[in-house]
């Protein structure tokens, strides 16, 4: 099956800074998504994004499909921005939906 | 609010014991999915169903079960429960396949 890798797998940042997680996989993909597990555990969307760019306030994500990855990237980040950032992707076959999950980036903001 | 819905939201029991994990999807999603986040797993997919008929399994263990019901929640039984299979549990619903799936809080399942 699909394989889903995401690098860096820790992330130290004082606030305000940028950072950028990468999220590499391994076959074509139908359905590639970005979430946020908060230290409550809630998994949280962040994109549904496939293919392209797409932004969200100080959030923005990119996919390039034909070169099996995607990038997140946070500005000016804040403590509230500490947590997992999962990348999830669903290959396609058999025509589930259901996703594979990366290890995930821990990323921690410092005031 | 992800508009998926599951209870309960703990849940510590001993071991060999059976628990039934449940989980409300989004007003008009036909597909459920179940996963489990463990320590050393990951998040690891377990079980899908679409509109009351399985649609895909992943990792499950046969002593795990699902269901989906004709209202569309579903539920998921853990049955002679082990250490080992305390996690987060969580459903998610979607609509079609290749559409954007959203998870519920996650049910945090202690075996003691």
């Amino acid at each position: 099956g699909i394989q889903v890798e995401q690098s860096p797998p820790d992330l130290i940042l004082q606030e305000g800074a940028n950072s950028t997680l990468r999220c590499n996989f391994s076959d074509s993909v139908n359905n590639l998504q970005w979430f946020h597990q908060n230290p409550w555990g809630q998994l949280i969307n962040l994109f549904y994004i496939p293919s392209g760019t797409k932004q969200n306030g100080r959030l923005s994500a990119t996919t390039v499909a034909t070169e099996r990855y995607s990038l997140l990237y946070i500005s000016s980040s804040q403590t509230t921005d500490s947590g997992v950032y999962f990348c999830a992707a669903d290959h396609g076959s058999g025509n589930t939906g259901k996703l594979i999950f990366g290890q995930g980036t821990t990323l921690q903001v410092k005031p | 609010d992800s508009g998926v819905t599951q209870t309960p939201k703990h849940l510590i029991t001993a071991t060999g014991q059976r628990v039934t994990l449940r989980c409300s999807p989004r007003s008009g999603d036909l597909s459920v999915y179940w996963y489990q986040q463990s320590l050393d797993q990951g998040l690891q997919f377990l079980i899908q169903y679409y509109n009351g008929e399985e649609r895909a399994k992943g990792n499950i263990l046969e002593r795990f079960s699902a269901q989906q019901f004709p209202d569309l929640h579903s539920e998921l039984n853990l049955s002679s429960l082990e250490l080992g299979d305390s996690a987060l549990y969580f459903c998610a619903s979607s609509g079609a396949a290749n559409t954007e799936a959203f998870f519920g809080q996650g049910t945090r399942l202690t075996v003691v």
